[in-house]
C-alpha cells in the first residue's frame, strides 16, 4: 500500500473551519482516498473518500489536488464532538478485500 | 451504534488464563477483521475473514485464534498471553468487495493481561 503522510497535530477553535492535510505522492492511478476518524474511546469511523474529484457529504469535504498527490479534509464548521484522530489512507481498488492500513494520523484538538 | 458489538468490553486476565473475545455484526456484511491498538502505536491488522474463510494472517502469535463461524461472528480465542499483548482489540466488518465500501468497526474490547 502507498504511503501517507499526515501532521501529528492541529488545533482548532469550535465552530471554524478546519482543514486536515495528507501527503501521497506514491499514489497509483487506483488508489482510492480513504478518510476515518476516531474518536476517544472509541474504534475507527468512516468519513469520507474520492478517487479524482472533491467529494462532499453530510459529515465533511474531500478537496484533492489535480495530481492527486496531496488531498485535504474540510471540517466545514468544527466541534467540541470532532477532537478525533484523523487518519488518511489508500485503498487499491483492486483488491479483492478492504484491507486498511492505517498510520499514526492527525490528532485534531478543538477549543471552546 | 455502528451495527458492530463486541464483548466484553474490558477484560483482565492471567498469563495462563484463557478467554475469548466476541464480536457480531447485524449489516449483512461479508468480510470481517480483527486489528490490535496498543498504546502510542498505529492500528496493526491481525486478521481478516472474507465468506467465512480466513484470508490474511499478519504474523500473529500462535497465541492469538481467531474463528468464524458464520458471516455475522467473528471470535478471537486467546491464551497464554504476554503482559505485551495488553491493547485495544478492535473488529470491523465491510463488504466483501469494493475499494469504495467502508468498514464498520465496533467499540473495542479493551484488553489487560497481568
Amino acid at each position: 500500500d502507498a504511503k501517507t503522510t499526515q501532521p501529528n497535530s492541529m488545533e482548532s477553535n469550535e465552530e471554524e473551519p478546519v482543514h486536515l492535510p495528507c501527503n501521497h505522492s506514491t499514489i497509483s492511478g487506483t488508489d482510492y482516498i480513504h478518510w476515518y476518524r476516531q474518536l476517544p474511546s472509541q474504534g475507527p469511523e468512516y468519513v469520507i473518500h474520492g478517487l479524482t474529484s472533491n467529494v462532499n457529504n453530510r459529515m465533511a469535504s474531500l478537496a484533492i489536488a489535480e495530481d492527486r498527490k496531496s488531498s485535504t479534509l474540510i471540517l466545514h464548521r468544527a466541534t467540541l464532538r470532532d477532537a478525533a484522530v484523523y487518519y488518511c489512507i489508500l485503498r487499491d481498488k483492486d483488491t479483492g478485500f478492504q484491507k486498511l492500513v492505517f498510520g499514526t494520523g492527525t490528532r485534531l484538538l478543538v477549543s471552546p | 451504534e455502528t451495527g458492530v458489538t463486541q464483548t466484553p468490553r474490558h477484560l483482565v486476565m492471567g498469563m495462563t488464563n484463557k478467554k475469548s473475545l466476541k464480536c457480531e455484526q447485524h449489516l449483512g456484511h461479508n468480510a470481517m477483521y480483527w486489528y490490535k491498538q496498543s498504546a502510542k502505536k498505529p492500528l496493526e491488522l491481525m486478521f481478516v475473514y472474507s465468506l467465512e474463510e480466513r484470508v490474511e494472517n499478519n504474523s500473529v502469535p500462535s497465541r492469538f485464534s481467531p474463528e468464524c463461524p458464520n458471516s455475522s461472528h467473528l471470535f478471537l480465542h486467546l491464551h497464554t498471553l504476554q503482559p505485551e499483548d495488553s491493547a485495544l482489540y478492535l473488529c470491523a466488518s465491510s463488504l466483501h468487495r469494493g475499494p469504495t465500501y467502508e468498514q464498520y468497526f465496533g467499540p473495542g474490547t479493551r484488553l489487560t493481561v497481568t
